[in-house]
Parts: C-alpha cells; sequence; structure tokens
C-alpha cells in the first residue's frame, strides 16, 4: 500500500497570509490526525478527523482549522499566519475502528512564515 | 490526560555499544506506548508499541523496549547500535478507551558515532 502523503512538501508565506495543506492517508484508513512539530514545543495534537467529522481536537487557536472529504482525504488551514507558526506539520493516518490502531505518518510540510 | 518526558535530550555513543533511551509517562488511565523514529527530513516512523500482553516488545532492526507499570517506564534499549541508527527517538502515549490522541516526549537525538 502507499504511503500517506502530504503536499506541498514545502512551503514558505508571509505574515497575515493564509495556508492550506493536504494530507492523502493509507488507502482504506478513515482517521486522519495532525501534528505540529517545533523544536521549542515538539509535537503538539491539532486535530483528527473521522469519516468527516472532527473527533479531537488540541489546544490551538481557531486561526487552525481542517476538514476531511469523503474520500478520507484531509486538509488543513491556517489563516492569518505569524511567524510562530513556522513549523513542520505532520499527518497521520489509522484505521481507528477500535480506538488501538497505529498512526502512520507523513513526509510532512515545512512551513515557512517570514 | 497523559504527559511523557523523555530524560535525555541527545545520547552520543559509540558504533557497537549498547543504548537506552529512556522514557517515562504519566496518565490516570491504563495506557498504550509507543516509540517512533525520525530520520532528517522525513516524518515518524513506527518502532514499536505497546498494547497488552507481554511487556517486552521488540522491533525488526533490534531495539526492545519494556513496559513497567510499577515505574510507569517505557525504555527503549539496543544492545549494539549502528551508524544508520543516528535519529530522532519518540516515546508517545495514548490512552486504551476511547479514541484517545498521542501525546508524544520531545525526543531524544541518538548520535552514533565510528
Amino acid at each position: 500500500k502507499a504511503g500517506v502523503t502530504q503536499t506541498p512538501r514545502y512551503l514558505i508565506k508571509t505574515r497575515g497570509q493564509q495556508v492550506t495543506l493536504s494530507c492523502s492517508p493509507i488507502s482504506g484508513h478513515r482517521s486522519v490526525s495532525w501534528y505540529q512539530q517545533t523544536p521549542g514545543q515538539g509535537l503538539q495534537f491539532l486535530f483528527e478527523y473521522f469519516s468527516e467529522t472532527q473527533r479531537n481536537k488540541g489546544n490551538f487557536p481557531g486561526r487552525f482549522s481542517g476538514r476531511q472529504f469523503s474520500n478520507s482525504r484531509s486538509e488543513m488551514n491556517v489563516s492569518t499566519l505569524e511567524l510562530g507558526d513556522s513549523a513542520l506539520y505532520l499527518c497521520a493516518s489509522s484505521s481507528r475502528e477500535t480506538g488501538t490502531d497505529t498512526q502512520y505518518f507523513g513526509p510532512g510540510t515545512r512551513l515557512t512564515v517570514l | 490526560a497523559q504527559s511523557v518526558t523523555q530524560l535525555d535530550s541527545q545520547v552520543p555513543v559509540f558504533e557497537e555499544a549498547p543504548v537506552e533511551l529512556r522514557c517515562n509517562y504519566s496518565s490516570s488511565v491504563s495506557v498504550y506506548l509507543f516509540w517512533y523514529v525520525q530520520y532528517p527530513n522525513q516524518g515518524l516512523q513506527l518502532l514499536l508499541k505497546y498494547l497488552s500482553g507481554s511487556t517486552l516488545v521488540e522491533s525488526i532492526n533490534g531495539f526492545e523496549a519494556e513496559f513497567n507499570k510499577s515505574q510507569t517506564s517505557f525504555h527503549l534499549r539496543k544492545p549494539s547500535v549502528h551508524i544508520s541508527d543516528t535519529a530522532e527517538y519518540f516515546c508517545a502515549v495514548s490512552g486504551n478507551s476511547g479514541y484517545s490522541t498521542l501525546t508524544f516526549g520531545k525526543g531524544t537525538m541518538l548520535l552514533v558515532s565510528p
């Protein structure tokens, strides 16, 4: 099976702009989770979508949003970008049928905000 | 809620030496435990996981970890490391009921030198 794919891999934006990142899960997986990774804060959970519904949400401001489509692909959007939003954004997919299923990660999107 | 502490931010070792990467967790509920590895400019790859059963779990590339409930630890060990093991290692925990999210430690950078 193909792994989790994320596009684009690299992105440079300026403060105040908005950005949309995309994630395609492993075929058959219905859960997609998003994480932000920074040197200072480490890996932090953003949100999880399962069958087009947000199931869990981390402690991030409302500028961070996401959605999931009927084919399980997911997008996350960050509006009004701040310098502190520069990070590696990781997407993970799992089948999550039982809650024990392993999360498989994509390569990430490196966002730089200037 | 859960939390994870990885006691060492960086562990330098020589090739063929043994290594232990320490991980302690805190949780008010029973947990699942994971170790992920991240190579430069890549996403996270699952190394091994503890869900239930035997407290000693092994990976295909020689790593092992032991779940110690009384000490709330899940230390990662390898008897003989290779240069190619140089990477960042993340310990993660999730609750074992419902659809709990992953909480990660800050990571330990394993530096293997010849």
